[in-house]
């Protein structure tokens, strides 16, 4: 499965836009990305998902270039609700178990 | 409320004790997901299994051990706890594991404190 890269910790403050870059520089063919949001002491929660372009729904945006090997999330208008861990996953489609390999994450702090 | 069922939420035990949590997957989910979460490890994959067959094993211990049942509950199987099993556990499910991350649902997860 690629390796994925993000930052450990990110600030921001209510209202504005936050983006969390995830590099996967062997991301392969068939993969896609993934993001998850979690709370403390709550399951992971799907975001969203995408294989190239630009996706959006009613919660974010993920924006992924040509090349595949990095990828965006855009979080809009940020609350203070969205503080949480957020991690960015890189899916082999092709394996027979689908297991997900999590990360460390990025553990976004919004401020008033 | 996720669709996915963990119990009990919270486990409180002493070293050395053997402990089982449950996981009721999604209705129609057919694989069912374990993960460990501590603080100094972050999400763990366990083990997995897709419609009652093991199907992928993490990073478990042999003094762990799961099973899904016919009706597709799972239990995972703590033994001989020490101090450093204490974690939230999670269980997820998904319909199809070629599904990709997107049918990945997570329950609220089981605090198992040893103590």
């Amino acid at each position: 499965l690629a390796k994925t890269t993000q930052p450990i910790s990110m600030d921001s403050y209510e209202g504005q836009e936050v983006n969390i870059t995830c590099s996967h520089n062997n991301i392969a063919t068939n993969d896609y990305i993934t993001w998850y949001q979690q709370f403390p002491s709550q399951g992971p929660r799907f975001i969203i998902q995408g294989y190239k372009t630009k996706v959006t729904n009613e919660v974010a945006s993920l924006f992924i270039p040509a090349d595949r090997k990095s990828s965006t999330l855009s979080l809009p208008r940020v609350s203070l609700s969205d503080t949480a861990v957020y991690y960015c996953l890189v899916g082999d489609g092709s394996s027979n178990t689908g297991k997900l390999i999590f990360g460390q994450g990025t553990t976004l702090q919004v401020k008033p | 409320d996720s669709g996915v069922t963990q119990t009990p939420k919270h486990l409180i035990t002493a070293t050395g004790q053997r402990v089982t949590l449950r996981c009721s997957p999604r209705s129609g989910d057919l694989s069912v997901y374990w993960y460990q979460q501590s603080l100094d490890q972050g999400l763990q994959f366990l083990i997995q299994y897709y419609n009652g067959e093991e199907r992928a094993k993490g990073n478990i211990l042999e003094r762990f051990s799961a099973q899904q049942f016919p009706d597709l509950h799972s239990e995972l199987n703590l033994s001989s706890l020490e101090l450093g099993d204490s974690a939230l556990y999670f269980c997820a499910s998904s319909v199809d594991p070629l599904q990709g991350g997107y049918g990945y649902t997570f329950g609220s997860g089981t605090r198992l404190t040893v103590v």
